[in-house]
């Protein structure tokens, strides 16, 4: 099925762990999105790349990484996971020039205790 | 810098009843996009419908309607003859071209619960 797909599903850290999200779409995209939510925040921006080979920062990139692997691949790493950083990720990718539609991967429920 | 607010934490509506979820936005761009989410309690975020600053017309999407007010920066969704399969937290969001590579900027959200 064509979509994003986000691994893990849940995942709990210990905190200064690290660990990578994964992220991979089968559509083609350009651009890719990572994105945190937590309570009565709505999502945030973490990090964002436009095109392969390209990654910027977003509203709240501290303590993350990424990765543009490829055009398909886009990978988030915490490097030493803190509880502020108990959140869900959600993926997400476009391509604006055949349409205004963003697919969102399914999050990945993050806990650092 | 782009925002989008949304005002009401919570609304509650009776089955069958139409409800309106706020959403106001700035922006500087002249051009940009509008966007309303579903993300029920199992987590997955759902379009419901899209509105261009361009377009003329307001969007429709079957129950789904949006609002837009444009001297206003107004884009509020409007849900008729709701279900029970509504319930849910609703999400406008906004795409600008200047910013974030053309990132979604989300509101906090709204959380709407249907009685039957």
């Amino acid at each position: 099925n064509a979509g994003v797909t986000q691994t893990p599903k849940f995942q709990v850290l210990k905190t200064g762990q690290s660990m990578t999200l994964q992220c991979a779409q089968d559509m083609n995209h350009n651009s890719m999105y990572w994105y945190r939510q937590d309570p009565g925040m709505g999502l945030r921006l973490i990090y964002y790349s436009a095109s392969e080979g390209t990654t910027d920062k977003g509203e709240v990139p501290n303590g993350y990484n990424v990765s543009r692997l490829n055009k398909r691949e886009f990978s988030l790493r915490l490097e030493s996971a803190a509880p502020s950083q108990t959140s869900v990720y959600f993926c997400a990718s476009t391509e604006l020039t055949v349409g205004y539609g963003y697919t969102f991967g399914s999050g990945t429920r993050l806990t650092v205790v | 810098a782009q925002k989008i607010t949304q005002t009401q934490p919570g609304m509650f509506v009776q089955e069958k009843e139409a409800v309106t979820l706020d959403c106001t936005y700035d922006t500087s761009d002249q051009s940009y996009g509008l966007f309303w989410y579903k993300q029920p309690s199992s987590g997955e975020m759902i379009f419901l419908i899209y509105q261009g600053s361009y377009d003329e017309q307001n969007a429709t999407e079957g129950r789904y309607s949006l609002n837009f007010q444009k001297a206003r920066k107004s884009a509020n969704l409007v849900i008729s003859a709701s279900q029970l399969g509504d319930s849910a937290m609703y999400f406008c969001a906004m795409r600008g071209f200047n910013q974030a590579g053309t990132a979604l900027i989300f509101g906090k959200g709204t959380t709407l619960s249907v009685s039957s």
